[in-house]
């Protein structure tokens, strides 16, 4: 079946320095990914959907200077932490959506991100 | 704009005994619902999905959810519960017209007694 993997799974790095997660969708291609962050014992918010070949929409609250999006290919979408600080760990998740296959939605496996 | 709400941040069971799950949606046009199950430090696993066939989807580890127009509601149940069922779950919306934008509830944490 498909598969979305992220990488990497986990990752600790110092406050001040960016960071970067891949989203990969591994036998489909996506026109749509979308980025969720989940801190502890919470629920999934959705920070932006991101689109092949265009800017990223950001919700409402996110900041997209510090919250930097790519989607350079139909499978692969990339979020880049910058300057992280400590409050923003968190676990980061992507989704992506199959349009050859009933617009089916696939998660990926999720990123720890700990700023130290 | 579309949400769900899920009643109950945590609930228990007893092992054998029947689980549910409530979750209400709110949507300006027909949704699409999802329940997710989450164990912890894991992804996210699709348990079952409703996209405006029967109303009554089966889903995975004996799962299955009912959708109620009347009602706005989209409960999950399981006859029996296992000690395995022991985890998260999130209840989703999204709209079948969009950009495939999935949002998420709350979560119910779902602990088993033995």
């Amino acid at each position: 079946g498909a598969v979305v993997s992220q990488h990497p799974s986990w990752v600790i790095c110092k406050s001040g320095t960016s960071v970067k997660i891949e989203c990969r969708s591994l036998d489909f291609q996506a026109t749509t990914m979308f980025w969720y962050r989940q801190f502890p014992k919470q629920s999934l918010m959705l920070m932006a959907t991101s689109n092949e070949g265009s800017k990223a929409t950001y919700e409402q609250g996110v900041e997209k200077d510090k919250f930097l999006i790519n989607h350079a290919s139909l499978t692969l979408s990339t979020l880049t932490v910058t300057s992280a600080h400590p409050e923003d760990s968190s676990f980061y998740i992507c989704s992506a959506s199959d349009r050859y296959s009933g617009n089916t939605i696939y998660f990926g496996e999720g990123s720890w991100l700990t700023v130290v | 704009a579309q949400s769900v709400t899920q009643l109950g941040s945590h609930v228990s069971v007893s092992e054998g005994a029947l689980v549910l799950l409530r979750c209400n949606y709110s949507s300006s046009v027909p949704p699409y619902l999802f329940w997710y199950v989450q164990y912890p430090n894991q992804g996210l696993q699709l348990l079952l999905k409703y996209t405006s066939a029967a109303t009554l989807v089966k889903g995975i580890n004996g799962f299955e959810a009912e959708f109620k127009k009347s009602e706005t509601s989209f409960h999950l149940t399981k006859p029996s519960a296992h000690m395995s069922d022991a985890a998260e779950y999130f209840c989703a919306v999204s709209d079948p017209g969009g950009d495939d934008k999935i949002i998420f509830g709350k979560g119910t944490r779902l602990h088993i007694l033995p």
